[in-house]
């Protein structure tokens, strides 16, 4: 069975332009959740989706963060326009809630470089 | 100052020591989980603990629900298991993860 994939593994950018990170769950997991871990910080939840719905978004930092996940399969996340600030690595996560179990895996993450 | 604090910050030890990372949290949780992240960044889970003792190989993970505070431990270490050792709650009030900042462990032969 393949693990949660992300895409691309890194990226630089240019302060103002466009990013969009990319997020595929494991097959016939319902939940996705977005997590961001900035230079020298804890990592910090941004948004869970269930299916296609955005359960919770409480975590997104502003704005200029749009996550979408249409047919409830692989996820986007876009930032626009990047700030310096928005450096860090993007972890995706999926599981599938079994009673009251929930085991979330975790992709290999995204380093995203402002410049 | 963070809802979840993990010690040590760092830890070096020998090969075959007897390991242990702190955490403890100052939220009512649902869950702990214990995670493992390699230099390579990618993140595994080791366990979710709601009560009691866990254990899975060399791995033992206690929580102590009373007292806010869950221990994860490592029995004859192994340069293998080098690594970030995260504790992440989940919020009972609002379902999301809290991490601690990771404890980095080296293992050296």
């Amino acid at each position: 069975e393949a693990g949660v994939t992300q895409f691309p593994s890194h990226s630089v950018i240019e302060k103002g332009q466009t990013v969009t990170l990319r997020c595929d769950p494991i097959s016939g997991h319902d939940n996705l959740y977005w997590y961001r871990r900035v230079m020298g910080k804890e990592i910090k939840f941004l948004l869970h989706f269930v299916k296609e719905s955005k359960q919770d978004e409480s975590g997104m930092p502003n704005n200029r963060f749009l996550a979408e996940r249409t047919g409830g399969t692989y996820s986007t996340l876009k930032v626009q326009p990047a700030e310096l600030e928005d450096s860090g690595v993007y972890f995706c996560a999926s599981s599938q809630v079994r009673g009251t179990q929930e085991t979330q895996y975790f992709g290999p993450g995204t380093r995203l470089l402002v410049l | 100052k963070n809802e979840v604090e993990q010690s040590p910050q760092n830890l070096t030890a020998q090969e075959g020591e007897f390991i242990t990372i702190n955490c403890s949290y100052s939220v009512g949780i649902s869950a702990l989980h214990w995670l493992q992240q390699h230099p390579g960044g990618g993140i595994v889970s080791l366990f979710m603990l709601s009560s009691g003792k866990k254990k899975h190989g060399r791995l033992i993970a206690t929580i102590n629900i009373q007292e806010k505070h869950s221990s994860l431990h490592i029995t004859a270490s192994h340069p293998r298991d080098s690594a970030v050792y995260i504790c992440a709650v989940r919020s009972s009030s609002n379902y999301q993860l809290i991490w601690g900042a990771g404890t980095k462990l080296i293992i050296k032969p």
